[in-house]
């Protein structure tokens, strides 16, 4: 299958900082890419969907201006989560539509974000 | 608003008993069916999807669909003490994917017991 990978897998920042997460379609282009969240035995929420070369599209309730997504190119898209706080502390989990188009989410390793 | 409703469990299978999961989802017009396995700490990986109403095999694993019920499961037959996960049912608008995220449920956690 499709490969996406996703990097840090893991980071740890002070409040207020901004910390910038990476994922990357490896074998395919993605001209959408999903971001997702998941808060400790939750489920994966959507939070943002990621078009190349145009704005994402934000699910309700999440903040655009704190949850930047850059989409630049057909196999790179980026989450920067800005001011972080505590409350921000969550795993982070992307993915990209399948080549053949089938409905089927490739999704990278996960990023584990700490806010201190 | 659309909703994918589980089970949380934990779910707990006799080893090399069959172990069923459910799921239902509350828009009518849902088009592909997926289900994934997530270990903690990892991502998601897909396990089955189903399009079709009726059932689809692949190896232990068996995916039931039923659009009328709106309503999907996943057998595994043969039950591991490795088949312990949680599983994350996940509905698509969409029947070619690529256009709109999964929405999940909220997951079962299966425990099988050695």
């Amino acid at each position: 299958g499709a490969v996406v990978s996703q990097h840090p897998s893991r980071v740890i920042c002070k409040s207020g900082t901004s910390v910038k997460i990476e994922c990357r379609s490896l074998d395919f282009q993605a001209t959408t890419m999903f971001w997702y969240r998941q808060f400790p035995k939750q489920s994966l929420m959507l939070m943002a969907t990621s078009n190349e070369g145009s704005k994402a599209t934000y699910e309700q309730g999440v903040e655009k201006d704190k949850f930047l997504i850059n989409h630049a190119s057909l196999t790179l898209s980026t989450l920067t989560v800005t001011s972080a706080h505590p409350e921000d502390s969550s795993f982070y989990i992307c993915s990209a539509a399948g080549g053949l188009n089938t409905g089927e989410l490739f999704f990278g390793e996960g990023s584990r974000l700490t806010v201190l | 608003q659309k909703e994918v409703e589980q089970n949380s469990g934990p779910l707990s299978v006799p080893e090399g008993a069959i172990a069923s999961l459910n799921c239902t989802y509350s828009d009518r017009g849902s088009q592909s069916f997926f289900w994934y396995r997530q270990y903690s700490g990892k991502s998601p990986e897909l396990i089955m999807f189903i399009y079709s109403n009726g059932d689809k095999e692949d190896g232990r694993f068996t995916a039931q669909l039923n659009k009328a019920s709106q309503y999907v499961s996943l057998l595994i037959r043969d039950s591991q003490p490795s088949d312990s996960a949680t599983y994350l049912c996940a509905v698509n608008l969409f029947a070619g994917g690529g256009a709109d995220g999964l929405t999940f449920g909220k997951g079962t956690h299966l425990i099988i017991q050695p």
